[in-house]
């Protein structure tokens, strides 16, 4: 069955060090994958996908099949960063076409 | 742009009464979502629309949840009655089409507490 796992509920480093959210997902089609981002006191909004392959506010992740991984990484962590990260994978088959979350892991940086 | 509109950002019942939360997508926007967020979770869907036709309600709780999206615009997402379970965060979600489904834009959520 399709699902996606973040074993980290939370993830608190300090300012500067670098951070690793991790992200695995079970789908047997071909993954569509994506973080999602939620600031405090703001909505839900796509941080990036794994399909453009781009960098946004300094963060990455990269799709690895063979490990069924999507982490999402940044060298250097900033106060601003801290929020909410969803993972998520996009699921199609039949009628459905829908993103799965996983369960979110707090990202809190400390000054 | 506003982005997309949801209605009430709150609201407190007790049991057994009824509810309905309203949305407002973003302008163009065929595709729109309603998810279900608990404590704790991601957001789970509930019933996806392209324009007017539900074409993906399987994991609608038919017995008590019903929504419609007439016109092909807003949407409505009700509950009756409500129970206790219920309580939780539901969010309203646009994208251009189906095509566009791993970009969403979501609302701000309603969260129901149910007493």
């Amino acid at each position: 069955a399709q699902r996606v796992t973040q074993p980290e509920k939370l993830l608190s480093v300090f300012k500067g060090a670098p951070v690793e959210l991790k992200c695995n997902y079970s789908y047997s089609g071909s993954p569509e994958l994506f973080w999602y981002v939620q600031y405090s006191r703001q909505r839900l909004q796509l941080l990036l996908r794994h399909i453009s392959r781009e960098s946004i506010k300094g963060f990455t992740a990269d799709l690895n099949k063979g490990e069924t991984s999507f982490h999402l990484k940044k060298p250097f962590a900033q106060e601003e960063d801290s929020a909410m990260y969803y993972c998520a994978l996009r699921y199609y088959g039949g009628a459905t076409n829908k993103l799965i979350f996983g369960t979110g892991t707090l990202l809190a940086v400390q000054p | 742009e506003a982005g997309v509109v949801q209605s009430p950002r709150y609201k407190i019942i007790e049991k057994k009464q009824p509810v309905a939360f309203w949305c407002n997508p973003i302008s163009g926007h065929n595709t729109l979502y309603w998810y279900l967020q608990n404590l704790g979770q991601g957001p789970e869907l509930l019933i996806r629309y392209e324009n007017e036709e539900a074409v993906d309600d399987s994991q609608l709780p038919k017995d008590r949840f019903s929504a419609e999206r007439l016109k092909g615009v807003d949407s409505t997402l009700k509950i009756q009655p409500a129970e206790l379970g219920d309580s939780a965060v539901y969010l309203c979600a646009s994208s251009l089409n189906r095509e566009y489904t791993g970009e969403l834009f979501f609302g701000e959520g309603s969260r129901l507490t149910v007493l």
